[in-house]
Parts: C-alpha cells; structure tokens; sequence
C-alpha cells in the first residue's frame, strides 16, 4: 500500500511570494491534516481537511490556506511569503477524523524562503 | 488549551543501556495519549498508543503507561539499539468534534552509541 506522498520535497522561494503543496493521502484515507515544523516552535497544526471540508484551523495568518478534493488530495497554499514561513511541512490521512489518533504522515516538504 | 512538555534533550546513550523519555500533558476531559517517533529523514511514524487511563501502550520493545493521576506518559525501553536513534515525539488528542487536534510536545532526539 502506497505511504503518504507529498511533493515537491524541497523548494525555494523569496519573501512575498506564494506557493502551493500538494499532499496524495493513503488509498482509502478521508482525512488529511497539516503541520508545520521547525526547530524553534516544534510542530504546529496547521488545519484538518474531511470529506472535501476544513473540520479545524490552528492559529496560524490567513495567508495560510488548503483545499481537499474529491479523491481526498489536499493542497495547502501559502501566500506572501516570509523568512519565518520557511519549515518543513508535513502532511498526514488518516482513516477517520484525525480525533482517533493514528495518523500517517509524509516525508514533509522543505520551504525555504530566502 | 491542550498542551504537551516533553524533557529537554538531546540524549545520547549507549547500546543496551535503559531509556526514559519524560511526557507530561495539559488537557481537559480524558485525553488521548500517543507516542511518534521520525527517523532521519522520514516522516513521523505511530509508535504507540493509550485511549484511556492505566492503559499501556507497547511496540518494538517500548512501552509507556497513561497515567491520570500524575498526567504523565513517559516513555520507556529496558535496551536500546543504534536503530533507535531518532526524535521522538509525545502527542495528545484533546478537546471534542470539530475542536480535536492532534498536540506534540517538541521531541527529543535520541542517539544511541554502538
């Protein structure tokens, strides 16, 4: 069974500009949730997509936004960038609800903003 | 809100030596528990897991014990291997319905010396 996919790996980008990640989930998983991680704030939830709808949004600026699709893909886009959006953001599906716990998670996608 | 505090690391100990990795969690109602673990360079995987208090969640020779009474879910493994070196991260899923997420403390890396 395929893992989590997440592309592109790494990219680069500078400041003011946007960028969209895209994450393939599990076959089968209908829940897709986002984190941001880097050394300084550990991991952060970002939002939970199920069933094509946004379910729960951390605290994190408009410019951060995402979008499920029907075959359960997400996509997470961030607008105007800034030095301190550069992370590793990783994406994980689950079966359910992200409530039960057990998730599956990507290699994540490195931004770097310069 | 939800919160996770994991000890301070890193840590470094040898092969076959005793682990300890200290969790202590905020929350309201009955959490949760969960303990990931991400390999170099690799997406955060579940390690184990306890749904409810005195519950033990064990895998791969790891073991940690929900513990209501001290709020605690400490991680232990009685030998470790070189093959254990990794972050290792401790969760929560709090809250109800559209409110639950998944929290992480900031992770420990662990190395462990042949």
């Amino acid at each position: 069974k395929a893992g989590v996919t997440q592309t592109p790996r790494y990219l680069i980008k500078t400041r003011g500009q946007q960028v969209t990640l895209s994450c393939s989930p599990i076959s089968g998983h209908r829940s897709v949730s986002w984190y941001q991680q880097t050394p300084g704030q550990g991991l952060q939830f970002l939002f939970e997509y199920f069933s094509e709808t946004q379910r729960n949004k951390g605290n994190f600026p408009g410019r951060f936004s995402g979008r499920q699709f029907s075959n359960s893909r997400s996509e997470m886009n961030v607008s105007t960038l800034e030095l301190g959006d550069s992370a590793l953001y990783l994406c994980a599906s689950s079966m359910d609800r992200v409530t039960a716990g057990e998730l599956f998670f990507g290699e994540g996608s490195r931004l770097t903003v310069l | 809100g939800d919160s996770v505090t994991q000890m301070e690391g890193p840590v470094t100990l040898s092969e076959e030596a005793f682990l300890t990795i200290n969790c202590t969690y905020t929350a309201t109602g009955y959490p949760s528990l969960f303990w990931y673990v991400q390999y170099p360079g690799e997406g955060l995987q579940l390690l184990l897991k306890a749904t409810k208090a005195d519950d033990k969640g064990s895998n791969k020779g790891f073991e940690a014990t929900y513990r209501k009474e001290t709020t605690s879910f400490h991680l232990e493994k009685g030998s470790v291997q070189v093959s254990d070196s990794a972050v290792y991260f401790c969760a929560l899923v709090g809250g109800s319905g559209a409110n639950s997420k998944l929290t992480f403390g900031k992770g420990i890396t662990l190395s462990v010396r042949p």
